[in-house]
């Protein structure tokens, strides 16, 4: 068990509809990634928080977003839903930004499937 | 562009010692990470690698070369609970972790 949650477990949405994904981070924790997988891929980078600021972003339109907050949860939201949007969206923390404090530790990931 | 290449598909036989190579091209390197998912479950951290060398933890050893941009993922004594697929990861100059599409692992008895 790596400590970090992930809620909802499985999320069935609608073509434009809008969601929001939660993470509970290991406490102490102050950096937490956000990634989509998709099956059979990596999983590819949307954005990582440091300390509730956005530290770093990949290559994900804006109707992506995130927020972290000081009790070491945050959320991913995704606004206007496509049908590629469809994925595994997985949830990291790790204790710092470099060297071996930055293992990154997984929760178990919410799996969103867009109809 | 930035890349990450692994062989999509290994199979090896229980007992047996089996090697993963990873080689990548990234705008810097701030350290390459080894990571284990089954099949629907979370990617699972193995070994963490920012010096040239093995670094080697029971079972499993991880092996750098930067001026070649190339690692590897030793598993010795392969048992069935193996089978997974082995996630090869480089953190780039902006801290950015940049993911391979791993390599599924098939262990057969």
């Amino acid at each position: 068990e790596t400590g970090v949650t992930q809620s909802p477990t499985h999320l069935i949405k609608t073509r434009g509809q809008q969601v929001t994904l939660r993470c509970s981070s290991q406490s102490g924790h102050n950096t937490v990634s956000w990634y989509q997988q998709a099956l059979g891929q990596g999983p590819q980078f949307i954005f990582q928080y440091y300390r509730e600021e956005e530290n770093g972003r990949g290559n994900f339109p804006p109707r992506f977003s995130g927020l972290q907050f000081p009790n070491y949860s945050s959320e991913l939201n995704v606004n206007a839903l496509e049908l590629d949007d469809s994925a595994l969206y997985l949830c990291a923390s790790s204790l710092g930004l470099l060297g071996p404090t930055d293992t990154q530790y997984f929760g178990p990931g919410t799996r969103l499937t867009v109809l | 562009g930035q890349n990450i290449d692994q062989p999509t598909e290994m199979t090896a036989t229980e007992g047996a010692i089996v090697q993963i190579n990873c080689t990548y091209q990234t705008s810097g390197f701030n350290g390459l990470f080894w990571y284990q998912q089954h099949a629907g479950e979370a990617p699972t951290f193995l070994s963490y690698n920012v010096l040239d060398g093995l670094e080697e933890k029971g079972r499993f050893s991880s092996f750098l070369s930067r001026s070649k941009g190339y690692s590897y993922l030793l598993l010795k004594e392969l048992q069935m609970k193996d089978s997974a697929s082995y996630l090869c990861a480089v953190r780039d100059s902006n801290y950015q972790l940049i993911w391979g599409a791993g390599t599924k692992l098939i262990i057969k008895p």
